[in-house]
């Protein structure tokens, strides 16, 4: 067990619908990453937050969005969904204290979304 | 734009034997370098990593080599084991930008 929790595990919703994934940090992580892995493809990097605020954007879609809270947990919404946005989609957290040192990342469990 | 290449895409090898993963970066700016293992359905999990002040680390059959003029890193298993399978991600990140950049994975078959 990372120390990450996501929720759920599993979402099956329909197109055009929206959703929002929830994850929470190991206890001490200021940062939180958001990937999307579709079924048997690498890790996409969607989003990073640091303390609340967004640090880093990668390949993610007008149709995603997502927040670090006050209590450092985060959520990814995605709306509008397609058939193709059904993957895993993985939160990891890391301590990231200074910008200029990096420390290891940890990932929660997924959620599998499934869009019908 | 920052890229990670890995190769090869799946390997097969028989138990005993080693297995090589080789990923090749983009930024030279680039210091930190995990692996992370991931078995089917599970979340990556960090099995080593390597900063760019260090050209190698080991962990028991594990061991990651860093080349920084040619811009790539390694993994190495030793003495494999069936429970060694599973698909391996290298990544590449740069202090400072907060970004991770992932490869495209191996899948490693170890045969019994």
């Amino acid at each position: 067990d990372s120390g990450v929790t996501q929720t759920p595990k599993h979402l099956i919703t329909a197109t055009g619908q929206r959703v929002t994934l929830r994850c929470s940090p190991r206890s001490g992580d200021l940062s939180v990453y958001w990937y999307q892995q579709s079924l048997d493809q690498g890790l996409q990097f969607l989003i990073q937050y640091y303390n609340g605020e967004e640090r880093a954007k990668g390949n993610i879609l007008e149709r995603f969005s997502a927040q670090q809270f006050p209590d450092l947990h985060s959520e990814l919404n995605l709306s509008s969904l397609e058939l193709g946005d059904s993957a895993l989609y993985f939160c990891a957290s890391s301590r990231s204290g200074r910008a200029s040192s990096q420390y290891e990342q940890y990932f929660g469990p997924g959620t599998r979304l499934t869009v019908t | 734009g920052e890229n990670v290449e890995q190769h090869p895409s799946t390997l097969s090898v028989q138990e005993g034997d080693s297995a090589v993963i080789k990923c090749t970066y983009s930024d030279s700016a680039s210091n930190y370098f995990p692996w992370y293992k991931q078995e089917l359905g599970k979340r990556p999990q960090l099995i080593i990593d390597i900063r760019s002040n260090v050209g190698e680390k080991k962990d028991q059959r594990i061991a990651v080599t860093l080349n920084k003029t040619a811009k790539h890193f390694s993994l190495h298993i030793t003495e494999t084991q069936p429970e060694d399978s599973a698909v391996y991600f290298c990544a590449a990140s740069t202090s400072g930008t907060y970004k991770y950049i992932f490869g495209t994975g191996t899948r490693l078959k170890v045969l019994a």
